[in-house]
């Protein structure tokens, strides 16, 4: 069993559609994340969620919109997409938000504007 | 700010060798946490090994092992008896310890591993 798990794996999309990534994780962990990580590989954080409230959100534009409807789960929705967002998308969970918590990833998200 | 650096853009390795990935980081705190993770060609992220700051001793997970010199700030992964499933990108973390950031991860840039074989 995926114990975090995302979906679609792969989107390709034109400049200006709305799109949206779930995430799901069977781990029983309160936190949960998104990560971007741009064509050279960068990775960094986006938000995060403790037991569906924000406790992390870096500076991201408003196109993006995380939704957690129960601890599980945490959505990604993403207004007006425009060609600097083509990245991977890694959704993560771990147990807590303390520093000491594993986190695990997902397998990612490969989105494409064109 | 807290920063991430790992010097090695690309290194590579002959099969059943041993190498070295360098990472240093800039912090203010004492305590922290550092992590390396591995990202094969599937894009996976996995996480090798963890390392707490205030603990002296260095991780080990079987042939991973860090080497940890809080003072220097460095925290360099040692692969032995390197195999060709270990060829892949690495990237050395750090981890807030507290605050509105705590538990983010801080990536470096990452070190591309190649296996020889």
């Amino acid at each position: 069993d995926t114990a975090v798990s995302q979906t679609p794996k792969y989107l390709v999309t034109q400049m200006g559609n709305d799109k949206s990534i779930k995430c799901e994780q069977n781990l029983g962990h309160d936190t949960m994340y998104w990560y971007k990580q741009d064509s050279k590989k960068f990775l960094k954080i986006m938000f995060s969620y403790n037991n569906k409230e924000l406790i992390i959100n870096e500076t991201v534009p408003n196109r993006f919109s995380p939704k957690s409807p129960d601890k599980a789960h945490l959505n990604l929705h993403i207004n007006s997409l425009e060609l600097g967002d083509s990245a991977v998308y890694f959704c993560a969970s771990s147990q807590g938000p303390a520093a000491g918590n594993t986190i695990y990833f997902g397998e990612g998200s490969w989105l494409t504007v064109v | 700010a807290q920063t991430v650096t790992q010097s090695q853009p690309e290194m590579s390795v002959q099969e059943a060798e041993t190498v070295t990935l360098s990472c240093t980081y800039d912090t203010s705190e004492s305590d922290y946490y550092l992590f390396w993770y591995k990202q094969p060609p599937s894009r996976q992220m996995i996480l090798v090994i963890r390392q707490e700051a205030y603990k002296q001793q260095n991780a080990t997970e079987n042939r991973f092992s860090v080497n940890f010199q809080k003072a220097a700030k460095s925290f360099s992964l040692k692969i032995s008896d390197s195999q060709l499933g270990d060829a892949a990108m690495y990237f050395c973390a750090y981890s807030f310890p507290y605050g509105g950031s705590q538990g983010n991860l801080i990536f470096g840039k990452g070190t591309k591993l190649s296996v020889k074989p």
